[in-house]
């Protein structure tokens, strides 16, 4: 069957650290993968999408990586900060990219302590 | 500014109820959606709709209904026949056919069936 697993344990850093966290997914052949940012009781906001042909992309502090091999994106948050703590999701595209269909996983919660 | 607004925010229900959720959005967006999220679980599909007057099944959609009369608009109804309604929904829009489709979702409404 198809999955797409997170981390469901919270991760807890120090400030000023790099929080790295981890999204897997079996019997998909995804076009793209997306991370969103949720706070509690929000709508979550969509933070980078990495295609099947990229290796690595950047913003800012995030880094993702999309490794098609392994069937893995790892999501990285560089100097993380106390503001960054938040709900995090991965999401592929279901079907035909163009209807714009996701699933997605169940999020890691991220905090970080100052 | 642009954005998606959904109501209510908090929304209480009896059971053998229906309700209907708000979804308004401005961003001229084409494509519109309805997740469902439960503690612990990622977000799932439950309608979405990629054009005026026509809309699909997502993978959850028995116990609700919608209706896409107007671009702006996609109210959904939660319907009695839906055993298990308490949750947080999040409506979403997206543009159409763009290959790679981020969601901008809304602030989330929060049913509880008493």
């Amino acid at each position: 069957s198809q999955k797409i697993e997170q981390n469901s344990e919270a991760l807890n850093i120090q400030e000023g650290k790099t929080a790295t966290l981890t999204c897997n997914y079996t019997n998909y052949s995804p076009a793209y993968l997306q991370w969103y940012r949720q706070d509690p009781g929000r709508g979550p906001v969509f933070l980078l999408l990495i295609r099947e042909n990229e290796k690595e992309k950047r913003k800012e502090r995030l880094k993702v990586t999309f490794d098609t091999t392994l069937k893995q994106s790892l999501f990285h948050i560089t100097a993380s900060q106390p503001a960054d703590s938040a709900t995090y999701l991965c999401a592929l595209a279901q079907g035909s990219s163009n209807t714009g269909k996701l699933i997605f996983g169940q999020g890691t919660t991220l905090q970080v302590k100052p | 500014d642009g954005g998606i607004t959904q109501s209510p925010k908090y929304l209480f229900r009896k059971e053998g109820q229906n309700v209907t959720l708000s979804c308004e959005q401005n961003l001229n967006h084409d494509a519109m959606y309805w997740y469902r999220q439960d503690p612990g679980q990622g977000l799932r599909l439950i309608y979405y709709s990629q054009i005026v007057n026509d809309f699909q099944k997502g993978d959850i959609a028995e116990g609700y209904s919608v209706s896409r009369e107007k671009k702006e608009s996609f109210p959904l109804t939660v319907t009695s026949a839906q055993k298990n309604p308490t949750a947080f929904y999040l409506c979403a829009s997206s543009t159409r056919g763009a290959g790679a489709n981020v969601l901008t979702f809304g602030a989330g409404s929060r049913l509880t069936v008493l």
